[in-house]
């Protein structure tokens, strides 16, 4: 099943603007995390934000958490054409303080940046 | 360091036919993953081993996919007999055997079934 949900399902931008990609989610986490996918890399780990963590920042990449509305927030500031790629917000749904590493992953959005 | 390596990436059948995928994990990652991705959707995970034991196989169609790994290293995934709805990327991942499990990704197999 998937958990988390991604919303938009597809973003398109113009270079140099920002992209913010939303992820909600339905049961109780220990982490929330973001991959990036294209077709030159696969699968590619970009952040992890713990369930105790609010915003957490690496780079030109944002990520906020808030646990009560249970939703996540990608922001890439500054996009370049590289960034084109799917992102997806997955899920570690071990609550109480455990991760087994068991991760769900939601649909994705696809983010296009124009030259 | 060497990713996580999969063959072949890209492989062809027939229903009913059936098929094998391979993946050697990076070194020390005790942990290893096997999703399916099918086109469109997030990647699902199949089934967790912790060495050589198996920690989650609950969405594994045990009824035609099977798994193994021997030696706590690499890891084969197999289906018998292969139907149309299999055909999806099947990737390997690998993490160290702690939390947070972060999580490496091969290229995957790109899985067509006619």
């Amino acid at each position: 099943s998937q958990q988390g949900e991604e919303d938009p399902q597809a973003l398109s931008i113009q270079e140099g603007e920002n992209a913010t990609m939303n992820c909600s989610y339905k049961t109780s986490i220990n982490n929330l995390q973001w991959y990036r996918q294209n077709s030159g890399r696969g699968l590619v780990h970009l952040i992890l934000i713990r369930s105790n963590e609010r915003e957490k920042h690496s780079g030109r990449l944002r990520v906020t958490l808030d646990t009560s509305k249970k939703s996540s927030s990608l922001l890439i500031t500054a996009s370049r054409a590289a960034d084109t790629a799917s992102y997806f917000c997955a899920t570690d749904p071990s609550a109480g303080g455990t991760s087994y590493g068991k991760l769900t992953f939601g649909q994705g959005t696809i983010l296009t940046v124009h030259p | 360091e060497a990713g996580v390596a999969q063959s072949p990436r890209y492989k062809i059948i027939e229903k009913r036919q059936s098929v094998a995928f391979w993946c050697n994990p990076i070194s020390g990652h005790a942990t290893l993953y096997w999703y399916q991705q099918i086109l469109g959707q997030g990647p699902k995970l199949l089934i967790q081993f912790q060495n050589n034991g198996v920690v989650d196989d609950s969405q594994l169609p045990k009824d035609r996919f099977s798994a193994e790994r021997l030696k706590g290293v690499d890891s084969t995934l197999k289906i018998q007999p292969a139907k149309l709805e299999d055909s999806a990327v099947y990737l390997c991942a690998s993490s160290l055997p702690v939390p947070p499990y972060e999580q490496y990704f091969g290229p995957g197999t790109r899985l067509t079934v006619t």
